[in-house]
């Protein structure tokens, strides 16, 4: 059973196109996470939900809408794509980062390759 | 500065010993991590250090951590084919909410 897994795995869509990429975990963790990996590989933390409330919004441009309906998911909704949208976008859950002694330790998806054209 | 630094790329041969360096940005980050990525995956947890250790041992791994200077190294043991992969050196920063800021990774190649 596939830990963190993610949808589609491949993406590639028009400029000025909607997309979602949806995530789901079956690990039980409370707290999910979406990542921007470049073409460089650098890894850029996005958003992350707990229990399904906002805890991180990092500066990303309004057109990325996460949404998580319950703890198991945190789907990405990206409006009006720009090719600079291009890149690798990898869902992660952990534990809940508030409980006494969690080391942090993120369960990565394997990541949904969008590209715009 | 903002981001984690690491080398982009280490060739080593098969046998030797490999060291992928990091340099981290905040003194105050609790957990430092070495996660490991092959072609077409995700990131996995190779192994982690709290702040208040200096070193690690696990297996072929080796986890050093020098907190004056935020360097944190990963050296492999016997370094196989296998372990080809990007390795990407993570902070902790500190706060309730687990952000973890990554590097760049460093793209080991093992060659016969």
């Amino acid at each position: 059973d596939t830990a963190v897994s993610q949808t589609p795995k491949y993406l590639v869509t028009q400029m000025g196109n909607d997309k979602s990429i949806k995530c789901e975990q079956n690990l039980g963790h409370d707290t999910m996470y979406w990542y921007k990996q470049d073409s460089k590989k650098f890894l850029k933390i996005m958003f992350s939900y707990n229990n399904k409330e906002l805890i991180i919004n990092e500066t990303v441009p309004n057109r990325f809408s996460p949404k998580s309906p319950d703890k198991a998911h945190l789907n990405l909704h990206i409006n009006s794509l720009e090719l600079g949208d291009s890149a690798v976008y990898f869902c992660a859950s952990s534990q809940n980062p508030g409980l006494a002694g969690n080391t942090g330790e993120l369960f990565f998806g394997e990541g949904s390759r969008l590209t715009v054209l | 500065g903002e981001d984690v630094e690491q080398s982009l790329f280490l060739s080593v041969r098969e046998g030797d010993s490999s060291v992928i360096n990091c340099t981290y940005t905040d003194s105050s980050s609790t957990y430092l991590y070495w996660y490991k990525q092959e072609p077409g995956a995700g990131l996995q947890l190779l192994t982690y250090i709290f702040s208040n250790m200096d070193m690690k041992q696990d297996q072929r791994l080796t986890v050093l951590l020098n907190k004056k200077d935020k360097h944190l190294s990963l050296r492999i043991a016997d370094t196989q084919t296998g372990d080809s992969a990007i390795y990407f050196c993570a902070e902790r920063r500190p706060g309730g909410y687990n952000k973890l800021i990554f590097g760049a990774g460093t793209r080991l190649a093992v060659h016969p």
